[in-house]
């Protein structure tokens, strides 16, 4: 499968617990896009990565979510002492280096996190 | 800031009715526009983008023109089939507000479903 691979698809935390969302880019591809999906809701843009750089993190929460992309291996998404609001749909996409802003984003099938 | 407005959901319609979902937005720069489909327990998926006014996309047999005098970029489907179920997000990128990016913008979604 060459699509934008997410796992798990779903993460059951107890508040206060760490969740780690990863993400491997369709092959070929080197940015890397986090979105959140809150229940009922559109996506709302998170970050934006290429290898071993955050680009644009203007949509993160100020605390407890980093985000990074090595050299090597998959992205991660990382959200500590996770509370109740961060139970949501979580969207990485992708998109080869050479696209600009019309080029449509690739997306996998997302980590759906639940907080209890 | 930039914005997208859908038409509220859900949507039921019966097998061979025709389709529309509205979408208007609003853009500090001359942004391209995208229609995004997700199926069930799945990511999004493009369905169709219009870069400049005027300009119509189509995919399996939806179609919307890219209308910059009413800042809008309808969906519409002459005859819809049960398996168009799912939910639709309207959403555009702005070259201005993105720096390059595709820093995408959603609407909150539309959940149509056809019965047979």
């Amino acid at each position: 499968n060459a699509g934008v691979m997410q796992n798990p698809r779903h993460l059951v935390r107890r508040r206060g617990q760490e969740a780690r969302l990863r993400c491997s880019p369709m092959k070929g591809h080197s940015h890397v896009y986090w979105y959140r999906q809150l229940p009922e809701e559109g996506l709302k843009f998170m970050v934006y990565l290429q290898k071993e750089n955050i680009i644009d993190e203007s949509g993160m929460p100020k605390e407890r979510f980093s985000a990074e992309f090595p050299k090597e291996g998959p992205s991660i998404l990382r959200i500590q002492q996770v509370v109740r609001g961060d139970s949501a749909a979580y969207f990485c996409a992708s998109s080869p280096s050479e696209s600009s802003y019309n080029s449509p984003l690739h997306f996998g099938n997302g980590t759906r996190l639940t907080v209890t | 800031g930039d914005s997208v407005t859908q038409m509220e959901g859900p949507v039921t319609l019966s097998e061979e009715a025709f389709l529309t979902i509205n979408c208007t937005y609003t853009a500090t720069g001359y942004p391209s526009l995208f229609w995004y489909v997700q199926y069930p327990g799945e990511g999004l998926q493009l369905l169709l983008k219009a870069t400049k006014a005027d300009d119509k996309g189509s995919n399996k047999g939806f179609e919307a023109t890219y209308r910059k005098e009413t800042t809008s970029f309808h969906l519409e489907k002459g005859s819809v089939q049960v398996s168009d179920s799912a939910v639709y997000f309207c959403a555009l990128s702005d070259p201005q507000s993105s720096g390059g990016a595709q820093k995408l913008v959603f609407g909150q979604g539309t959940r149509l479903t056809i019965n047979p």
